[in-house]
């Protein structure tokens, strides 16, 4: 039962450096998401994709591009990150037609030096 | 402005009492409430919801009271637990565009203590 599954699980980039973190679910949710979490706050929606297809972005967008390559995998891509992009990153997917609560996967720590 | 809002940062507890940990929103288009339980360096996992429609919900030691018109929802646990331990966190979902969105709050550290 793997659930959500993000890859890496840690991760030090430089200032200006590029990385993708990638996310698979295996729940045949049509919804997927990304947060960030920050010491001391809530966590905070990046960007998500109701459907395979479609993006939108959330709370958080700027510095960030997403890619949901098919119903299974959404992607997260620092373009070139910056020490404000530090935090702890996890995916989620719920189906987006039910009531349901939304499944984290075990969360990505970044650390921009 | 956070519109989810958990204002204890921390709950001590003792084992075998009761946990009340407590929530409050401000936006009216939240029509479902979940707490989850996040232990270190881990995802959240979901413990409980509600909805809208109902003031009150019930699993096990968990119970869940919602007051709309105080828009505030709180968690109590019977009996408490040390495996409670853990930080809940209370979020709020709603539609935005074409997919419900989860806000959430800053979470309460609960320590049971045995």
């Amino acid at each position: 039962n793997a659930g959500v599954t993000q890859t890496p699980k840690f991760q030090v980039l430089k200032t200006g450096q590029s990385m993708t973190l990638q996310c698979a679910q295996d729940m045949n949710h049509n919804s997927m998401y990304w947060y960030r979490q920050d010491p001391g706050m809530g966590l905070r929606l990046i960007y998500y994709s109701a459907s395979e297809g479609t993006t939108d972005k959330g709370e958080v967008p700027n510095g960030y591009n997403v890619s949901r390559l098919n119903k299974r995998e959404f992607s997260l891509r620092l373009e070139s990150a910056a020490p404000s992009q530090t935090s702890v990153y996890f995916c989620a997917s719920s189906d987006r037609d039910t009531n349901t609560e939304a499944f984290f996967g075990q969360g990505t720590r970044l650390t921009v030096v | 402005d956070q519109q989810v809002k958990q204002n204890s940062p921390s709950l001590s507890v003792q084992e075998g009492r009761i946990s009340i940990l407590n929530c409050d929103y401000t936006n009216s288009m939240f029509d479902y409430f979940l707490w989850y339980k996040k232990y270190p360096a881990e995802g959240p996992t979901f413990l409980i919801s509600i909805s809208s429609i109902k003031d009150k919900n019930e699993d096990g030691r968990f119970t869940v009271f919602l007051n709309k018109s105080a828009k505030h929802l709180s968690l109590h646990i019977v009996p408490s637990q040390p495996g409670d331990s853990a930080v809940s966190v209370c979020a709020a979902s709603g539609w935005a565009g074409s997919a419900r969105q989860l806000t959430f709050g800053s979470g309460t550290q609960l320590t049971v203590l045995p």
